[in-house]
Parts: C-alpha cells; structure tokens; sequence
C-alpha cells in the first residue's frame, strides 16, 4: 500500500503525559498536513510543511504542540502535558503540490483519549 | 476568514433515491474545492477536486458542481454502501493551502 500511513492507530493516555504521533506520506509528495478532528466536525488545520520546512501553524496550535519533518520525509506530532481537550482524531495529509488547486490524501488517522 | 457550510447535516434515502448534498462558501480567492467521503473511525478518502464555476466531474453514482457560490454532491441511485459522511473542503488563493472543511452530511441509505 502506497498510501499515508499513521502510528499508533490508538493511543490512550492519562492527563499530564506526553505523546508523540507519526505520519509517513505518499512518497515523492513534498507537503505534509496535520489536521485535528472532533466528534460531529470536519477536521481543523493544525500546521503544514513544505520539504523539512514548516511554513504554517494554526492558533488551535497550541506551545504544548510541536510537529517536525526531518529530512523533508516523515513527520512527527508530540503534544505536552496532555489535557482532556486534546482527545480527538489527528489526521495526516499529504500532497504532491502544483500551481493552483492541488488534492490533499489523507492517512487513517491517530485516535487519541486522554484520561 | 475562509467558511464552509453544509447540508443537510444528515440524510436518509431508501435505496435507488437519488438526491443532492449542498456546500455553500466563502473564500477569499477560490484555489480549489475538495469533495472527501469519510467512513466511521477513518480518515478521509478523496472524491473530487473542482478549480472553476460550471466544473462538473462524475465517478460511478457521484458528480459534483461547482458554483460561484457553492457546490453540489448529487447521488444517483445510491446503493446501501454510499452510506457515509461526505466533506467539503476549501482551498484558498491566499497564499495558504489549508484546507477550510465544513462539518459534512451524514448519509444513511436504506436497503
């Protein structure tokens, strides 16, 4: 499968640890999202790379967040002291980028609780 | 402030009921809008991109529009494995390439 793949696919934690998400794309794709997904609600920008180079970061991005992607390949996600607020699904996206509209390809998604 | 708005927010047709799910927008400078099906506990699996207003693209039972102003998912005789949520999604010309999504329709179609 050529697809965006995530890991873990679940993790459950207890307030106040930290967790980290991984996020490997579509080969030859040079853009990687983090989106974050609620309950009832499309999913909400979180940051966005272009090569190893993050570019954007959503105000929902909070200090205790923080994404890199060394060497412009995978991508990791590691949210802080977690808090009950931050339970939700964390998608990954990635694309191959073009002059005007270009598609997004979305993994499966990391599905987090905290306890 | 890109938004998008969707409806209805769920959808009940019996089998072979064919029928037309509404995205309306704002955006400054449309680049792009994006068409996703999401089954429960997945991620989203594209559908369509639309650039331009009078766009229209087909794929099996789906064809989605694309207007100044909104954009419409029509289903053709849908069959009970169309059941899903289907999102929308904006991509500005401001110079981001986030996507803005709506909170999608929730479709239930009944054997």
């Amino acid at each position: 499968d050529t697809g965006v793949s995530q890991n873990p696919r679940h993790k459950i934690t207890k307030r106040g640890q930290n967790v980290t998400f991984r996020c490997d794309p579509i080969s030859e794709h040079n853009r990687l999202y983090w989106y974050r997904q609620t309950l009832g609600q499309g999913p909400e920008f979180l940051t966005y790379f272009q090569n190893e180079a993050q570019l954007e970061k959503s105000r929902l991005l909070s200090d205790r967040f923080s994404a890199e992607r060394p060497k412009g390949s995978f991508s990791t996600l590691e949210i802080q002291r977690t808090e009950q607020g931050d339970s939700a699904m964390y998608l990954c996206a990635s694309s191959l980028g073009a002059t005007g509209g270009e598609t997004q390809y979305f993994g499966p998604g990391t599905r987090l609780l905290v306890l | 402030e890109d938004q998008v708005t969707q409806s209805p927010e769920a959808l009940r047709l019996q089998e072979g009921e064919s029928s037309s799910l509404n995205c309306s927008y704002t955006v400054s400078g449309l680049r792009g809008l994006f068409w996703y099906r999401q089954d429960p506990g997945k991620g989203p699996e594209f559908l369509f991109t639309l650039y331009s207003a009078g766009e229209e693209k087909e794929k099996e039972r789906l064809k989605a529009t694309l207007t100044k102003k909104e954009s419409f998912l029509h289903i053709t005789a849908p069959k009970p494995e169309d059941s899903a949520t289907y999102l929308c999604a904006v991509q500005s010309g401001a110079g981001s390439y986030q996507l803005t999504f709506g909170k999608g329709t929730k479709l239930s179609v009944i054997p």
